[in-house]
């Protein structure tokens, strides 16, 4: 049974530039969250999607979007990107029900310079 | 507000010693699980035990358990027979089992480094 899979591994953004990361899911998961994990601030809840609406969301600005598909893998955007957002960011999947177990991605990790 | 405390920033232990991983946590609400995730030096966060507020038993997992006393919010992680594959970070986190809730609560982490 594949894991959740979280493309891309590795990328570098410029300040002001956006970026698209993706997440599939295991399958039969219907819900995928995101979470940005820093040195300073640990890991952090970004927002979580079940069956393509937003369920749950972190204190994130507005630039840190998201959205799920009829299939359940799920993208989150950040848009103008500051040096603050280099981060590992890490999805996690689970079927979404109370008590169910959650696993994660390998992640992503975003540069900005 | 939910919270998840551990105490140990970085632990030493000889190969093939039992390992044992603070963690207490703080709730209001009488439903919720408790994970522990290991992440080594490459990101991925590797899951390894759950336990349940209400299992009346320690989950455990393999090499993994999970000594849970819930009048004391503590959920310690144990790890027997220590191997130096188990060097990396781990983490405890929450979960307040209402429903549509799938947010996980973290802890700061303890950096494990077993020696040979």
């Amino acid at each position: 049974k594949a894991g959740v899979t979280q493309t891309p591994r590795y990328l570098i953004k410029t300040r002001g530039q956006q970026v698209t990361l993706s997440c599939s899911p295991i399958s039969g998961h219907r819900s995928v969250s995101w979470y940005q994990q820093t040195p300073g601030q640990g890991l952090q809840f970004l927002f979580e999607y079940f069956s393509e609406t937003q369920r749950n969301k972190g204190n994130f600005p507005g630039r840190f979007s998201g959205r799920q598909f009829s299939n359940s893998r799920s993208e989150m955007n950040v848009s103008t990107l500051e040096l603050g957002d280099s981060a590992l960011y890490l999805c996690a999947s689970s079927q979404g029900q109370t008590g169910n177990t959650i696993y994660f991605g390998e992640g992503s990790w975003l540069t900005v310079v | 507000a939910q919270k998840i405390t551990q105490t140990q920033p970085g632990m030493f232990v000889q190969e093939k010693e039992a390992v044992t991983l603070d963690c207490t946590y703080d709730t209001s609400d009488p439903s919720y699980g408790l994970f522990w995730y290991k992440q080594p030096s490459s990101g991925e966060m590797i899951f390894l035990i759950y336990q349940g507020s209400y299992d009346q038993q320690n989950a455990t997992e393999g090499r993994y358990s999970l000594n849970f006393q819930k009048a004391r919010k503590s959920a310690n992680l144990v790890i027997s027979a220590s191997q130096l594959g188990d060097s990396a970070m781990y983490f405890c986190a929450m979960r307040e089992d209402n429903f549509g809730n799938e947010k996980l609560t973290f802890g700061t982490g303890t950096r494990l480094t077993i020696i040979p």
